[in-house]
């Protein structure tokens, strides 16, 4: 069975106080590894997808990386507005043929505070 | 370029009844899938619609349903509702099948009483 897992569920920095959120996975068939963020009461707002191990996407403050198992989400320098919940799903083939699906795992809360 | 929305946003029912979600993708999107998110199993798939054609569908009961009209726009039905359907429904859509990027509507805040 596919399983997305992420840690900490919680973290909280001190604002410029930089740090890693992890995620870790065992899937059958990785086609992508996506980033999300989600603000209370919102839809996730999509940030990276990242397709092979080595590869580093970045934007502002943070830069995503993924290795055969696991992905990790830096934030440099974080601000209050970072704070957010964010997660990672790994895209996976379904049964039918050409089919995938994202499978989440349930996120880290990150509070920033100033 | 609007994003994908989705109606109602709020939504208070009791148990026993059926509602009906409506969601619009993304303008030139083609596929649409819903989710369930709740705090303990967190994001959950739950279908995803193609071509007016459910191409994919995930662990949840014959209740859940949904259909995609010609112009991609897609309605999720949940019958007979449990407690346990109170949740945080979530519509996304991706140009073409689930292999592209799927961006996010606010989603459906469903209170089932």
């Amino acid at each position: 069975e596919d399983q997305v897992t992420q840690s900490p569920e919680a973290l909280r920095l001190q604002e410029g106080e930089s740090s890693s959120l992890n995620c870790s996975y065992t899937v059958s068939g990785l086609r992508g590894l996506f980033w999300y963020r989600q603000d209370p009461g919102k839809g996730p707002e999509f940030l990276f997808t990242l397709y092979s191990a080595g590869e580093e996407k970045e934007k502002e403050r943070l830069k995503a990386t993924l290795t055969k198992k696991e992905s990790f989400l830096h934030i440099t320098a974080p601000k209050p507005e970072d704070s957010a919940t964010y997660l990672c799903a790994v895209q996976v083939p379904y049964s039918g043929a050409g089919s995938y699906q994202l499978t989440f795992g349930k996120g880290t809360k990150l509070s920033v505070i100033p | 370029k609007a994003g994908v929305t989705q109606t109602p946003r709020y939504l208070i029912k009791t148990r026993g009844q059926q509602v009906t979600l409506s969601c619009s993708p993304i303008s030139g999107h083609r596929s649409v899938s819903w989710y369930q998110q709740t705090p303990g199993q967190g994001l959950q798939f739950l279908f995803e619609y193609f071509s007016e054609t459910q191409r994919n569908k995930g662990n949840f009961p014959g209740r859940f349903s949904g259909r995609q009209f010609s112009n991609s726009r897609s309605e999720m039905n949940v019958s007979t509702l449990e407690l346990g359907d109170s949740a945080l429904y979530l519509c996304a859509s991706s140009q073409d099948r689930s292999t592209d990027t799927q961006y996010f509507g606010p989603g459906t805040r469903l209170t089932v009483l």
